[in-house]
């Protein structure tokens, strides 16, 4: 059975720096692209980016509202993603959550539980 | 960036009645190269994690009742949930993996009328 959990997640003042971990069993990790998806307390869904695999060089892609703040990378050996988040903003409060790519990388078929990342003074 | 619109926000639909559920995007997320539409529709319970429940546009994810179905094409697609059971009530969200970024609609909610 696939598992992701996230953790790291807390209180931190504007202009700080969070690191989100997601460790995942069940599945091949090293084959598969990763990513992170937040929620906004009472609002939608919003796709942060992605680590894609080995084969594909780790590249990473991301969202224009995180680009160049935010940083996601991989530890196949420890099953494990991260997400660094820094010159955060309030408005990067929400429930961050780990996600598994299918098989073609393209939707999700597993999430975490989530990890709440509240930014406020 | 492709945008998904869903609609309606939100319905109340009776136990046992249909529950239809519209997501357009801006442009086609019709894929010629492997013929499929790159359209999910998730299920999201207060709480919890948003659970896949459609990928393809049609096909059902494992283990998710065949009282969903999913259909549409190119720009259009619909959400069907055919007999509404209580255990229904949720936010449902439409997804495009046809390019970067990955874009959600604003969610349905479902509700029990």
């Amino acid at each position: 059975e696939v598992h992701l959990v996230e953790s790291g997640g807390g209180l931190v003042q504007p202009g700080g720096s969070l690191r989100l971990s997601c460790a995942a069993s069940g599945f091949t990790f090293s084959d598969h692209y990763m990513d992170w998806v937040r929620q906004a307390p009472g609002e939608g869904l919003e796709w942060v980016g992605r680590i894609k695999n080995k084969a594909k060089s780790y590249i990473t892609e991301y969202a224009a509202s995180v680009k160049g703040r935010f940083t996601i990378s991989r530890d196949d050996s420890q099953n494990s993603v991260f997400l660094q988040m820094n010159s955060l903003r309030t408005e990067d409060t929400a429930v961050y959550f780990c996600a598994r790519d299918s098989s073609s990388g393209a939707y999700f078929p597993n999430w975490g539980q989530g990890s709440l990342v509240t930014v406020s003074s | 960036d492709i945008v998904m619109t869903q609609s309606p926000d939100s319905l109340a639909v009776s136990l046992g009645e249909r529950a239809t559920i519209n997501c357009k995007s801006s442009q086609s997320v019709f894929y010629s190269s492997n013929n499929k539409n790159q359209l999910g529709w998730y299920q999201q319970k207060p709480g919890q994690p948003p659970k896949l429940l459609i990928y393809g546009a049609s096909t059902r994810e494992s283990g998710v009742p065949d009282r969903f179905s999913g259909s549409g094409s190119g720009t259009d697609f619909t959400l069907t949930i055919s007999s509404l059971q209580a255990e229904d009530v949720a936010v449902y969200y439409c997804q495009q993996y046809y390019s970067i970024p990955r874009t959600f609609g604003q969610g349905t909610k479902v509700e029990i009328k």
